[in-house]
């Protein structure tokens, strides 16, 4: 049961480059979330998605993309890379209303690392 | 808005001690509540989550919450550390909206001593 899987592990970025971070899930989850992780910030959401199609900005969005064409998958990119963007990136996914409710967890993946010099 | 204030940064116990860490959130109405563990290079584990059957809530590895709405607290607690609970450990509210984002506290690093 692979749940959530974010690759790659790490990843060091010159400034300007470009770079997609991969997420997928196998759980067939309709929610699914992209955050970043700075010390002793706790989590960001960059990005969110409900659904095939459908995407939205959450609070940290500025210098990031995202597409949703299947269930499974949810890709973060980043355009032009700036040493701001170096942090922790986390993938979620969550059940959708209907199976649990609001209070159905989210499911997270293992992170990327991303450092940008 | 929604928020979660988690109070210290970092918490040091002794293995055998109790573990209180401190969760207290901000809604306007019954929220739901999760706490998440992260250990070193590892992404988050969910620890426990209130629901509204009960506001003494029981987790993984001995931990448990509890939920008191006129604090609008969601302490986790453990009667007796263990070395491997040393972690940073995370409170969370999701959002009120059809998003069910999630707001997360800026998360407490547990340190236990031998």
């Amino acid at each position: 049961n692979a749940g959530v899987t974010q690759t790659p592990k790490f990843r060091i970025l010159k400034i300007g480059q470009s770079m997609t971070l991969q997420c997928t899930q196998d759980m067939n989850h309709n929610y699914m979330y992209w955050y970043r992780q700075d010390p002793g910030m706790g989590l960001k959401l960059i990005y969110y998605s409900v659904g095939a199609g459908i995407t939205d900005k959450g609070e940290v969005p500025n210098g990031y993309n995202v597409s949703r064409s299947t269930t499974e998958d949810f890709p973060l990119r980043l355009e032009l890379a700036a040493p701001s963007q170096t942090s922790v990136y986390f993938c979620a996914s969550k059940a959708q209303p209907g199976t649990g409710s609001g209070n159905q967890p989210q499911h997270f993946g293992d992170g990327t690392r991303l450092s940008i010099l | 808005a929604q928020s979660v204030t988690q109070l210290g940064s970092h918490v040091s116990v002794s293995e055998g001690a109790l573990v209180l860490l401190r969760c207290n959130y901000s809604s306007s109405v019954p929220p739901y509540l999760f706490w998440y563990v992260q250990y070193p290079n590892q992404g988050l584990q969910l620890l426990l989550k209130y629901t509204s059957a009960a506001t003494l809530v029981k987790g993984i590895n001995g931990f448990e919450a509890e939920f008191k709405k006129s604090e609008t607290s969601f302490h986790l607690t453990k009667p007796s550390a263990h070395m491997s609970d040393a972690a940073e450990y995370f409170c969370a509210v999701s959002e009120e909206d059809s998003s069910y984002k999630l707001i997360f506290g800026s998360g407490t690093r547990l340190l236990v001593r031998p």
